[in-house]
Formats: C-alpha cells, sequence, structure tokens
C-alpha cells in the first residue's frame, strides 16, 4: 500500500540551530516527492520538489531535500533555522501510475526556541 | 502558478445542515482535487474533481455526503451534507498544473459544526 511517514510529531529546536525532518514513503514505482510547509491560519506552500536528476533538491526559505531511493527517504534539511520555520511540515509522495494524486504524511510540528 | 480562492473561509454550521464550498482558479485546469484537515491532523484526499465527468472519491468518502461539481475548467464546489461535529475541520482544494506537475492549494474553509 501507497503510505508517506513522518516519524516525528513535534520537533523543537533553537533559532540558529540546523534542522531536520524525515520524511519515508512506500510507493511501487519511482514517485514524485514534495515537502509543503502550513503556518498557522495558512494554506499550504510548497517548498520543493523532487522528480527525477539530482538526488539533492534546493527549495525555498533555505530548505533542501535529499532522495535517497536505497532508504526510501526524503528528508528535509536547512543549515540554520529562523524563528519564522516554526510551522507544520506535510511531506507528499504523488502517485505516477494510475490516477495522479498526493498522498500525505502526518506532519511534523516544528517549534523554534528563541 | 495558479491562484485558488474559496468562498467562505470560514463557517459554523449546525448539525444535520448542508455547507457548499466553492473554488474558483484564475486559469483552466484539468484537475480538481478535495481534501479534509481534522484538527491536528494531516490532509486526506476525498475526491478528484474532473470537468465533465463524475468524480472520483476516495476510500471512506460517498458522493451522498459529499457531492462536488465541476462545471467548467475554473471552477468547482464540493457540498458537505448532513453535517455532524465530526465534519469539521478544514476543506481544501487544490489544482494540478501538470505543467508544474504539481498541485496548488488554495487557502481552505474552516468549518464547525455544532
Amino acid at each position: 500500500a501507497q503510505s508517506v511517514t513522518q516519524p516525528d510529531i513535534h520537533i523543537t529546536v533553537s533559532e540558529g540551530a540546523s534542522l531536520e525532518l524525515r520524511c519515508n514513503y512506500s510507493y511501487g514505482a519511482t514517485p514524485y516527492l514534495f515537502w509543503y510547509v502550513q503556518s498557522p491560519g495558512q494554506g499550504l506552500q510548497l517548498l520543493l520538489k523532487y522528480f527525477s536528476g539530482d538526488t539533492l533538491v534546493q527549495g525555498i526559505k533555505g530548505f533542501e531535500a535529499e532522495f535517497k531511493r536505497s532508504q526510501s527517504s526524503f528528508n528535509l534539511r536547512k543549515p540554520s533555522v529562523h524563528w519564522s520555520d516554526a510551522a507544520e511540515y506535510f511531506c507528499a509522495v504523488g502517485t505516477t501510475s494510475g490516477t495522479y494524486k498526493y498522498i500525505f504524511g502526518t506532519g511534523t510540528r516544528l517549534k523554534v526556541l528563541a | 502558478s495558479a491562484v485558488i480562492s474559496q468562498k467562505p473561509s470560514r463557517d459554523i454550521c449546525q448539525r444535520g445542515t448542508s455547507l457548499t464550498i466553492q473554488c474558483q482558479v484564475d486559469s483552466q485546469v484539468t484537475m480538481m482535487f478535495w481534501y479534509r484537515q481534522q484538527p491536528g491532523q494531516s490532509l486526506t484526499l476525498i475526491a478528484t474533481a474532473n470537468q465533465g465527468s463524475e468524480a472520483t472519491y476516495e476510500s471512506g468518502f460517498v458522493i451522498d455526503k459529499f457531492p462536488i461539481s465541476r462545471p467548467n475548467l475554473t471552477f468547482s464546489t464540493l457540498t458537505v451534507s448532513n453535517m455532524s461535529p465530526e465534519d469539521s475541520s478544514i476543506y481544501l482544494c487544490s489544482v494540478d498544473e501538470r505543467a508544474y506537475n504539481e498541485q496548488f492549494f488554495g487557502p481552505g474553509t474552516r468549518l464547525t459544526v455544532l
């Protein structure tokens, strides 16, 4: 079955510290992979996406993610977190066979300490 | 990228009533999606709305409860019928911009059922 797992429900980091949010997926074919951010009361904003090619992708707001096929992972990283990064982060898989749709992970809520 | 608006942005409804949510896109798109995000939860796909055909519903969602219309390539509605407090959620529409191979999300409709 297709699924996306974000093992960390909550993460707290200090401002300026590095960040890594984990995402593992289960999908039979090569997926499209996405990270979205949802700030309180806001809609979802795309941070970055991976379709093919270079496994390290750069996104907006200084975020990057690395696709590791052998580990079925697509972890999100940022070298130095800002207080404004506090939000909910969702990893998603876009199915590439059959009906095109997204499968979302359960989300990771990031808290940033001043 | 597509600009998506939703109406209403929020509503408080009585149980047993129905609410129709509108989703308007500023460009023609092939695929539109409706999601539900229950409090503190991730996004769950309700259905895919294709112009000129019946919506395709995900497991656990039925047309009688969530009828969808898609009269043209820029507009769709989702009705939440015979509401109960369990229907209290944020409902989001999204569009699939195949040129970008990504989904863009509307701001959501926050529904509270008393």
